[in-house]
């Protein structure tokens, strides 16, 4: 079964620092990656997403992701941290025959000025 | 233009209830999706609905749980003798076409708290 693992559940930053967020999947077959953003009392909003086009994936924000088949994973990052980034991110992946999300437990992002 | 809306954004029941669960997506999106998130965890698959008919209902817990799509468009999620365990955000999403590479866009949940 395909499952996805975030490592971290809170993770703290400076302002201007740099953002890692980690995420690993389990699959014989990398399925398509997804990284999306929740901020409070909102509904998830895509952020990226993987689909074997390039493993270096930019997003919406600064934020890019690249994909490691030899290390399964699929980390999030962001040069330098700016206070609206504060939010819960959420990794997940796609299923193989329809577009089912399986999500990791999600990272809260606390930026400090 | 308008995203997912879901109503209420917050139900509060009592242990035994009924309840129904609305989500409306966007116009135009055959795929539509439900999610259960639990406090602390991530979004857990609940059903698949493509068109009027419900693809895949594998994560629906038990058969208190049940949903329907009646005209492809608008669904309701129904929880029937809720239990303090069915407390979570229920998400709906919808897709274009409900294909592998297609954006979900989420809806911005509603709040269930069972007494």
């Amino acid at each position: 079964a395909q499952s996805v693992t975030q490592l971290g559940s809170h993770v703290s930053v400076s302002e201007g620092a740099l953002v890692l967020l980690r995420c690993n999947y389990s699959s014989s077959v990398p399925p398509y990656l997804f990284w999306y953003v929740q901020y409070p009392n909102q509904g998830l909003q895509l952020l990226l997403k993987y689909t074997s086009a390039a493993t270096l994936v930019k997003g919406i924000n600064g934020f890019e992701a690249e994909f490691k088949k030899s290390e399964t994973s699929f980390h999030l990052t962001k040069p330098s941290a700016h206070m609206s980034d504060a939010a819960e991110y959420f990794c997940g992946a796609g299923g193989t025959s329809y577009g089912k999300l399986t999500f990791g437990q999600g990272t809260i992002l606390t930026v400090h000025p | 233009g308008a995203g997912v809306s879901q109503t209420p954004s917050n139900k509060v029941t009592e242990k035994g209830k009924y309840v129904e669960l609305r989500c409306d997506p966007i116009s135009g999106h055959t795929a539509l999706y439900w999610y259960r998130q639990s406090l602390g965890q991530g979004p857990e698959f609940l059903i698949y609905f493509q068109g009027t008919g419900a693809a895949d209902d594998s994560g629906l817990p038990n058969d208190r749980f049940f949903a329907v799509r009646p005209e492809g468009s608008v669904s309701t999620l129904k929880i029937q003798r809720t239990e303090r365990g069915d407390s979570a955000v229920y998400l709906c999403a919808s897709s274009y076409a409900g294909g592998l590479q297609d954006e979900q866009f989420f809806g911005p949940g509603t709040r269930l708290t069972v007494l």
